[in-house]
């Protein structure tokens, strides 16, 4: 299968700043980008789907202002998280597809954001 | 924000034994589904799916049922290993191209 890897692997900070996270596909070109939220003891959220080159999708409740999604080229798409509070640690994971695996979502190792 | 108190439904077997996690999926029109298995701190990980003109599909260790009867998809794990302790997520897809996962089941396997 293919490989999506996302950077930082955890991340803390202080309430009010914000903090960028980085989803890469790393042997595909991934036309669309998914990004999920996880918390403990909870299934994967899906927050918004992103195409390369287009704005993203965001999911109902999901404030796009808050959640920043770039996906300027076929392998990288960011989320910013703006101004970033206590309620937004989670686990933030991505999922990409494209190419030959148009049908199939690869998901990275996610990343796991702290706010204090 | 984060939820307190919530419990993962659980599934504890010996080494050895076979497993059987269950799954009630909502969308009468999805026609993919997939099992993911997710350990702790990391992504999920592909492990079997199935389209919705099947109604079983075998892999190594793994088979996934189908009955879109009663909208319910269960994994099979045969020979429980340590290995596959993890929480293991169904998920749907239907017309579009986005995925919804079910709420997961912890599959603790003691040696």
């Amino acid at each position: 299968g293919a490989v999506v890897s996302q950077h930082p692997s955890r991340v803390i900070c202080k309430s009010g700043t914000s903090v960028k996270i980085e989803c890469r596909s790393l042997d595909f070109q991934a036309t669309t980008m998914f990004w999920y939220r996880q918390f403990p003891k909870q299934s994967l959220m899906l927050m918004a789907t992103s195409n390369e080159g287009s704005k993203a999708t965001y999911e109902q409740g999901v404030e796009k202002d808050k959640f920043l999604i770039n996906h300027a080229s076929l392998t990288l798409s960011t989320l910013t998280v703006t101004s970033a509070h206590p309620e937004d640690s989670s686990f933030y994971i991505c999922s990409a597809t494209g190419g030959v695996f148009l049908n199939e979502q690869f998901f990275g190792p996610g990343t796991r954001l702290t706010v204090l | 924000g984060e939820s307190v108190g919530l419990h993962l439904p659980t599934l504890s077997v010996q080494e050895g034994d076979n497993s059987i996690i269950n799954c009630a999926y909502s969308n009468s029109a999805s026609d993919y589904f997939i099992w993911y298995k997710q350990e702790s701190g990391k992504g999920p990980q592909f492990i079997i799916d199935i389209r919705s003109n099947m109604d079983k599909r075998q892999g190594q260790r793994v088979t996934v049922l189908l009955n879109k009867t009663v909208k319910h998809l269960s994994l099979q794990i045969a020979a429980t290993q340590p290995g596959d302790s993890a929480v293991y997520f169904c998920a749907e897809k239907g017309n579009s191209s986005t995925l919804t996962f079910g709420k997961g089941t912890m599959l603790l396997v003691s040696p």
